[in-house]
């Protein structure tokens, strides 16, 4: 059964800094690994999708990477700003199926 | 157009209620999904439409009721809902079923039980 971990489970961080999020996957026959952005209340937004033959994808101050081998995916956001506020989700496609497998998110908060 | 949408917003509902949730895409996608998520939990998957066609249920209980008119419309019928169900619910496209596509997210619905 997969299963989908994030780490850390919250980080706060000042304006302006680098930071690394984490996703571990247990079962690394996937089709894809996509990480989303969800503010308080509201529904997810597409950040990235890395598929299963990619190493990494980029996005603005975002980069995706992706080791399918060991079962790992970071996110990692440059120059920080307190907009990114909000909670990151990765998931992973599980089998041909399509259906997404999520972690818990990393609540981030990035201070003034 | 990358857009889910989704109406209402918030739904406040008695347990004997029937209610509906609308979910509708414009971007010619052939899979809709329904997710539900509880507070501080990740989405769950409930129901995927392929095609117009229910593909999964993911033992969702009867109470809950998905209907899929045409390719752009997905509706999830409400009845005799209980408490525990108050959750926001979430609604998901793709261009298919098949695990490459990305998936899209509405904004969702609040819904609350009373």
């Amino acid at each position: 059964k997969q299963e989908v971990t994030q780490i850390p489970a919250a980080l706060s961080v000042p304006e302006g800094e680098n930071l690394v999020l984490n996703c571990s996957f247990t079962d690394s026959a996937i089709y894809n690994l996509q990480w989303f952005r969800q503010d308080p209340g509201k529904g997810l937004t597409s950040l990235l999708l890395i598929q299963s033959s990619q190493r990494e994808q980029t996005s603005g101050r975002l980069n995706a990477s992706l080791d399918k081998s060991s079962g790992r995916s970071t996110l990692y956001i440059a120059a920080s700003q307190p907009g990114d506020s909000a909670t990151y989700l990765c998931a992973v496609r599980r089998g041909s199926q399509g259906n997404l497998i999520f972690g818990k998110g990393t609540k981030l908060s990035v201070k003034p | 157009d990358t857009e889910v949408t989704q109406t209402p917003k918030h739904l406040v509902m008695g347990m004997t209620n029937k209610k509906s949730l609308k979910c509708e895409q414009h971007m010619g996608h052939r899979a809709m999904y329904w997710y539900k998520q509880k507070a501080k939990k990740p989405p769950e998957l409930m129901f995927v439409y392929s095609y117009e066609k229910l593909s999964i249920n993911e033992s969702v209980p009867s109470r809950f009721s998905p209907e899929c008119p045409n390719s752009s419309l997905l509706n999830l019928h409400l009845h005799a809902l209980q408490p525990e169900d108050s959750a926001l619910y979430l609604c998901a496209s793709s261009h298919g079923r098949t695990g490459i596509y990305e998936q899209y997210f509405g904004p969702g619905t609040r819904l609350t039980v009373t």
